[in-house]
């Protein structure tokens, strides 16, 4: 199995609204990520989850909260947001790179899901 | 720090043709990776291909090859007898050996295979 599976696929919400997006994987992968993307622009890194834990959060307003329960599922839970917040939500997981170690995969090979398409009104 | 650069927003080629899309990048390390991902319309970003600095053997995969030259910090994508499902936004991406998780992504190159 080697597919990341996003919900809800498309979401239109008011700027007061409180929403989540949601992303799962089954690969035994413990590194999870949330990526925005622009139309025709490459993803922007948002938050990376390794082991359950955030290790990187670049720079993203308050308004984006992301949690990772298990080692399966992660969220992007959505509040206050602003027309400009309109885009494409890719989730994404892969190894956590072990130097010296081979697994399948490799490194920097990310498996993207189909993404949650987001449009604030 | 560094950058990857992909000079052509847009190209397009008959069905069947071989295109080369282009792609610099700059660093100062020597450890690193290089990926093209492909994302078609609509559809999920996969990885076409991957290049450890390190090796000096390029990459192929099957109908997908790349040509690596390190000292031109190059990493060209060569797609053979092209598809229509070739017709995708293709990215090039550099990772740091050390660093996990940081893909730096080049603003991406519009493929559109025409029949």
């Amino acid at each position: 199995d080697t597919e990341v599976t996003q919900t809800p696929k498309h979401l239109v919400m008011g700027m007061t609204n409180k929403k989540s997006l949601k992303c799962e994987q089954h690969m035994g992968h413990r590194a999870m990520y949330w990526y925005k993307q622009k139309a025709k622009k490459p993803p922007e890194l948002m938050f990376v989850y390794s082991y359950e834990k955030l290790s990187i959060n670049e720079s993203v307003p308050s308004r984006f909260s992301p949690e990772c329960p298990n080692s399966s599922l992660l969220n992007l839970h959505l509040h206050a947001l602003q027309p400009e917040d309109s885009a494409l939500y890719l989730c994404a997981s892969s190894q956590v790179v072990v130097r010296g170690t081979s697994f399948l995969g490799g490194p920097g090979e990310l498996f993207f899901g189909e993404g949650s398409r987001l449009t604030v009104l | 720090a560094q950058t990857v650069t992909q000079s052509q927003p847009e190209m397009s080629v008959q069905e069947a043709e071989t295109v080369t899309l282009s792609c610099t990048y700059d660093t100062s390390e020597n450890n690193y990776y290089l990926f093209w991902y492909k994302q078609p319309p609509s559809r999920q970003m996969i990885l076409v291909i991957r290049q450890e600095a390190y090796k000096q053997q390029n990459a192929t995969e099957n109908r997908f090859s790349v040509n690596f030259q390190k000292a031109a910090k190059s990493f060209s994508l060569k797609i053979s007898d092209s598809q229509l499902g070739d017709t995708a936004m293709y990215f090039c991406a550099f990772m740091l050996l050390d660093s996990n998780y940081q893909l730096i992504w080049g603003a991406g190159t519009k493929l559109i295979i025409k029949p």
